[in-house]
């Protein structure tokens, strides 16, 4: 079956410009995250999503990000007014429930502040 | 406050020997440890994990081995064949469940032919 789809997977946008990223879960998956790795780090969590509400936004780390989810499927990441620190790889993930330790990762999208 | 810690950058091991990735965690309520696997331009991949109530568990050619007092895991891959190089996350989660995973920083792992 497939996997977990992000587009685009590479973004170059100037600073001050505002990007969207999309995330296309594992069917059925009613979980979602949202996470991001800047150059030489770990995995940071941004957002989770159980079904279309968020309950956990605490990882976002400005006013600048947010996320919706829609139908239970997919999710957008949007980053207004983008910084170059905003500059790193946008991973996302479903699991099956929250609950759910293994969670299921796309391949990301590769984001570029110039 | 790095709460997942691999102090391991990189490691190189001989082909067919034994990989030893290790993990450090300061957080005591963590409840539930995971593995994953990074290829370049992929997302990470579940490789195996370990609940809190346990000290080892073994899936294949993957061990991890888990010290609760001296809150460290340890993941053991034999043997390591060259398509085992890539970049190794720990992780972990909290009490209640997997809203979030908190990841280490990676060890990039190198199988020498």
């Amino acid at each position: 079956g497939a996997g977990v789809s992000q587009s685009p997977s590479n973004k170059v946008t100037e600073k001050g410009k505002d990007v969207e990223l999309r995330c296309d879960p594992i069917s059925g998956h009613t979980a979602l995250y949202w996470y991001r790795q800047s150059l030489g780090q770990g995995l940071e969590f941004l957002i989770y999503f159980q079904g279309n509400s968020a309950p956990d936004k605490s990882g976002l780390p400005s006013d600048r990000f947010s996320a919706e989810r829609t139908g239970g499927s997919v999710s957008t990441l949007t980053i207004q007014r983008t910084q170059q620190e905003d500059s790193a790889v946008y991973l996302c993930a479903s699991s099956r429930r929250l609950a759910s330790y293994e969670q299921y990762f796309g391949p990301g999208t590769r984001l570029t502040v110039t | 406050d790095q709460q997942v810690k691999q102090n391991s950058p990189s490691l190189s091991v001989q082909e067919g020997r034994i990989s030893i990735l290790n993990c450090d965690y300061t957080n005591s309520m963590f409840d539930y440890f995971l593995w994953y696997k990074k290829y370049p331009a992929e997302g990470p991949t579940f490789l195996i994990s370990i609940s809190s109530i346990k000290d080892k568990n073994e899936d294949g050619r993957f061990t991890v081995f888990l010290n609760k007092s001296a809150k460290h895991l340890s993941l053991h891959i034999v043997p390591s064949p060259p398509g085992d190089s890539a970049v190794y996350f720990c992780a972990a989660s909290g009490v209640r469940g997997a809203q979030k995973l908190v990841f280490g920083q990676g060890t990039r792992l190198t199988i020498n032919p």
